[in-house]
């Protein structure tokens, strides 16, 4: 098993819809879990971070659920510009070297 | 705020040469920085991570005297490509993060490096 899935996409959607990525993953141990957003050919940028409690940001809520290892992100009302890849990732170690697990991404079109 | 910086963002290079990659934390201390790879359609793979003042620790399957990493002060880290070939055409991307290991790691823009 994968240490952290998603479904790769691609999801098209139309402005002003929502829609939910979910991701698992694979070691109860993990400690933190970001999602992270690619646009093609770019660097990674950090999305938001992922709270047991649940956390909003804007058009964005993440949520986690430890016992399942299943995490969520929810989009609201989509523009244009959150076309791009969202990766999943994983912090397996709370240590100094708090190595990232990173999914392969899920692809998301908002088309006009 | 959380500013990497990564030079050059595109190298092109014949079989054999070595390519220097530089990662700078522009407006915080690098504690720690790591160095990834990404082929085509394919998730960011860790090949290492390094303290400042640290030999670097490398994954499985990564050479170390392949992939020279320095990372000489909280600000720079370096990746060297030694005698490069086309099959480590890809995509290298380098993070830093300040702190504890729960904190995020904040990206540089990439280099893609495609040798010939």
């Amino acid at each position: 098993r994968k240490e952290v899935e998603q479904d790769p996409g691609p999801f098209n959607v139309p402005e002003g819809a929502t829609v939910a990525f979910n991701c698992t993953y694979s070691n109860s141990a993990s400690q933190s879990f970001f999602w992270y957003r690619q646009d093609c050919r770019k660097e990674p940028k950090l999305l938001m971070s992922v709270y047991s409690s649940g956390n909003e940001d804007g058009r964005f809520t993440a949520q986690l659920n430890r016992a399942s290892q299943y995490i969520s992100l929810l989009i609201r009302d989509s523009k244009l510009s959150d076309s791009a890849t969202y990766l999943c990732v994983v912090n397996n170690d709370g240590g100094s070297q708090g190595n990232l697990i990173f999914g392969k991404g899920t692809k998301l079109s908002v088309k006009p | 705020g959380a500013v990497v910086s990564q030079h050059p963002s595109r190298v092109i290079c014949k079989s054999g040469t070595s390519v220097k990659i530089e990662c700078r934390s522009l407006d915080f201390q690098a504690t720690t920085m790591f160095w990834y790879r990404q082929f085509p359609k394919q998730s960011l793979m860790l090949m290492a991570t390094s303290n400042e003042g640290s030999k670097a620790t490398y994954e499985q399957g990564v050479e170390k005297d392949k992939f020279l990493i320095n990372h000489a002060s909280l600000t720079l880290s370096t990746l060297t490509v030694t005698s490069a070939h086309p099959e480590d055409s890809s995509f290298y991307i380098c993070s830093a993060r300040a702190g504890a290991g729960n904190q995020p790691q904040h990206f540089g823009d990439g280099t893609r490096l495609s040798i010939l």
